[in-house]
């Protein structure tokens, strides 16, 4: 069974490019994450997915932060215009309910330069 | 508060030689689960272990075992017979609720194992 599938998984930005991440969550989960992990840190929530609706948004940066999942399956994550402080890498999960065990990507690695 | 707190930035330990990374948490739920994830260099988050608060025995997975104490609110992750392939970071996690779906991640430990 595939995993939680990430592109790209290195991406350098000039500062105020926009730039933008896809995820394909493992078939079947209902349920899709976008975490941000600074260097050293653990991830952090960005947003939460029950199917298409986002049902917490409420740590995304909604000035320059965007995201979408069209038909409750794919997600996208953008930023614009980017800035320095986004360089970090960006963890997209999937679980199959709320409840259950959540299936990381490998992440993408953004530098904004 | 920090929800997750782990307190150990980096371990030590020798190969084959069993080692324990401590967790700490805080909530006023009755109803959460506990996870542990490993996350080696190449970066991705390996699901280790899972604990629910109503779970009475400690969960375990081969050579990982969770040492839950729900009055002390501890969930710390123990690994038998380390192996050079366990060093990674470990960050342990909690989900709050019947519902609420998101996971709130520590710090992480540094894990590092000797030949």
């Amino acid at each position: 069974e595939a995993g939680v599938v990430q592109s790209p998984r290195y991406k350098i930005i000039e500062k105020k490019q926009p730039v933008a991440f896809w995820c394909n969550p493992i078939s079947g989960h209902n349920t899709l994450y976008w975490y941000l992990q600074n260097l050293g840190q653990g991830p952090e929530l960005l947003i939460r997915y029950e199917n298409e609706e986002a049902v917490d948004d409420s740590q995304l940066p909604k000035d320059r932060f965007s995201a979408e999942r069209l038909k409750g399956v794919d997600s996208t994550l953008k930023i614009q215009p980017a800035e320095l402080g986004d360089s970090a890498v960006y963890l997209c999960a999937s679980s199959f309910t709320a409840n259950t065990e959540a299936f990381f990507g490998q992440g993408t690695r953004l530098t904004v330069v | 508060a920090q929800k997750i707190t782990q307190t150990q930035p980096g371990m030590f330990v020798q190969e084959k030689e069993a080692v324990t990374l401590d967790c700490t948490y805080d909530t006023s739920d009755q109803s959460y689960g506990l996870f542990w994830y490993k996350q080696p260099s190449s970066g991705e988050m390996i699901f280790l272990i899972y604990q629910g608060s109503y779970d009475e025995q400690n969960a375990t997975e081969g050579r990982y075992s969770l040492n839950f104490q729900k009055a002390r609110k501890s969930a710390n992750l123990v690994i038998s017979a380390s192996q050079l392939g366990d060093s990674a970071m470990y960050f342990c996690a909690m989900r709050e609720g019947q519902s609420q779906g998101n996971l709130i991640f520590g710090k992480g430990t540094k894990l590092s194992v000797k030949p």
